[in-house]
């Protein structure tokens, strides 16, 4: 069975300050992974994804990730956060993006001035 | 565009009672998928439809949840009778059929307290 690990479930950082994600996940085949970015009263919004090729995929907002196969992680990474970056962000996995996702339970960003 | 819409966005409803949640996609989209988050937890998926079918419904928790898409359109998750542990926030996105990286775009939620 696939699941999603985020070990940081509150994270809070200055702002300017550069800011790193943690996400593991065990999945049988090549996985789809996905972060998305749940600003209050808002839905999931996808930040990027990664299917194949490069392992370090750019997303919106100045969000990049990395894969790291030997180490079934898939860390999102910003190298200076904004305050309009609080909000919860979620890690997933799945087969492929038209299936079910399996999402990790969320690390929640804090920014302080 | 307008995006994934869901109705209502709150509700508070007792125990035993009978809740129904819409979901209105992005017009053209297939693919209707149905997640909750439960206390806090996980986001967990409920079931994907394509048009009007069910094509995956193993993440439903039991036959007190039943959802419909009739006319492969708008859907529904309804909710009868509700009970304490459903309550949490009912996620829907949509997405386009076709190529295996078409994104899954989600509505803001509705989050359900059953007291």
């Amino acid at each position: 069975a696939q699941s999603v690990t985020q070990p940081d479930i509150h994270i809070t950082v200055s702002e300017g300050a550069s800011l790193e994600l943690r996400c593991n996940y065990s999945y049988g085949a090549t996985p789809y992974l996905f972060w998305y970015v749940q600003s209050p009263g808002q839905g999931l919004q996808l930040l990027l994804k990664y299917f194949s090729g490069d392992t370090l995929v750019q997303g919106i907002k100045g969000f990049e990730a990395e894969f790291k196969r030997s180490q079934s992680s898939f860390n999102l990474r910003k190298p200076s956060v904004h305050w309009s970056d609080a909000a919860e962000y979620f890690c997933a996995v799945g087969n492929n993006a038209g299936n079910m996702l399996t999402f990790g339970g969320g690390t929640r960003l804090m920014v302080k001035p | 565009e307008a995006g994934v819409t869901q109705f209502p966005s709150h509700s508070v409803i007792e125990k035993g009672q009978t809740v129904t949640l819409r979901c209105d996609p992005i017009s053209g989209h297939d693919n209707l998928y149905w997640y909750r988050r439960v206390m806090g937890k996980e986001i967990k998926f409920l079931l994907h439809f394509v048009k009007e079918s069910k094509q995956d419904e193993s993440g439903m928790p039991n036959n007190r949840f039943l959802a419909e898409r009739t006319g492969g359109t708008y859907s529904t998750l309804k909710v009868q009778p509700a009970e304490l542990e459903d309550s949490g926030v009912y996620f829907c996105a949509s997405s386009q059929p076709g190529l295996p990286d078409n994104e899954q775009f989600f509505g803001p939620g509705t989050r359900l307290t059953v007291l």
